[in-house]
C-alpha cells in the first residue's frame, strides 16, 4: 500500500495563476480531506468529501474547488493564485466505521505564490 | 463549530524530564480527540486517541487524560527522549457526524535538549 500519494511536492506560481494539486489514496478510504498549514500553524480545514460524488466546504473553502469522481482521487484546484494561498497542503483520508478514524495524511504540497 | 485551544504553543524539556501538553474544546458533542505528531517538514502522524467513553489510555510512554466535564484532555509523554523532539496537535470531533472532520489545535513545539 502506497497509502496517501500527492503531487507536485513544490510548486512555485504566479499571482493569477491555477494549477491543480493531486491526492490519491490506495486504502479505500470514503472520506478524504484537503487541509493547508500556515508556517507555525494548526492545520485548517478546507474541502471534505465523504465518497465519490459528494464533497462539502470545510473552515477555509475560499479561493479553491474541488471534485470527486472516484473512491481514489480527491484534486484540489486553485483558481486564480494569491499570496495568501502560500501554504503547504496535505490531503488526508480514513474509513467511515469499523473503529478506524484514524485520518491517514500525505507527504504534502510546498506552493509559493509570487 | 467546534474550537480546540492548545497550550502551550512551545515546551522545551531536558531529555528523560516528562512533558505535558493541554487542549480544551468547546462542543460538548465531540467524542474523539485524537493526537497528532509531526516532525520536521514531514506530514503528521496519529500517535494516540482516546474516546470520550474512556477516562484514560496509555501507551508506552505516552498517555492521554480526558475530563468531559471540564472540556479538556491532556497528553503526557514521560522519560522524554531526543526523538520525541516535533510539533504535537490535539484535535476534537463528534464521531458519528458526516465527515468525521477534526478541528486541530494550534500546536505545541516539543523540545528535548539533551
Amino acid at each position: 500500500n502506497a497509502g496517501v500519494t500527492q503531487t507536485p511536492k513544490f510548486r512555485i506560481l504566479k499571482i493569477g495563476q491555477s494549477m491543480t494539486l493531486q491526492c490519491t489514496q490506495d486504502m479505500n478510504h470514503n472520506y478524504m480531506y484537503w487541509y493547508r498549514q500556515d508556517p507555525g500553524m494548526g492545520l485548517k480545514l478546507i474541502y471534505y468529501s465523504v465518497g465519490a460524488g459528494i464533497t462539502d466546504k470545510g473552515e477555509v473553502p475560499n479561493g479553491y474547488n474541488v471534485s470527486r469522481s472516484t473512491t481514489e482521487d480527491f484534486p484540489l484546484r486553485l483558481e486564480l493564485a494569491a499570496p495568501s494561498q502560500t501554504s503547504v497542503y496535505f490531503c488526508a483520508s480514513s474509513q467511515t466505521s469499523g473503529g478506524g478514524n484514524e485520518q491517514f495524511f500525505g507527504p504534502g504540497t510546498r506552493l509559493t505564490v509570487l | 463549530g467546534e474550537n480546540v485551544e492548545q497550550h502551550p504553543s512551545t515546551l522545551s524539556v531536558q531529555e528523560g524530564d516528562s512533558a505535558v501538553i493541554k487542549c480544551t474544546y468547546s462542543d460538548s458533542a465531540s467524542n474523539y480527540f485524537p493526537w497528532y505528531k509531526q516532525e520536521l517538514g514531514k506530514r503528521p502522524q496519529l500517535i494516540i486517541d482516546i474516546r470520550s467513553n474512556v477516562g484514560e489510555k496509555k501507551d508506552q510512554r505516552i498517555a492521554v487524560t480526558l475530563n468531559k466535564t471540564a472540556k479538556h484532555f491532556s497528553l503526557h509523554i514521560t522519560e522524554t527522549q531526543p526523538e520525541d523532539s516535533a510539533v504535537y496537535f490535539c484535535a476534537a470531533t463528534p464521531l458519528g457526524n458526516a465527515g468525521n472532520m477534526l478541528t486541530f489545535g494550534g500546536g505545541t513545539r516539543l523540545m528535548v535538549k539533551p
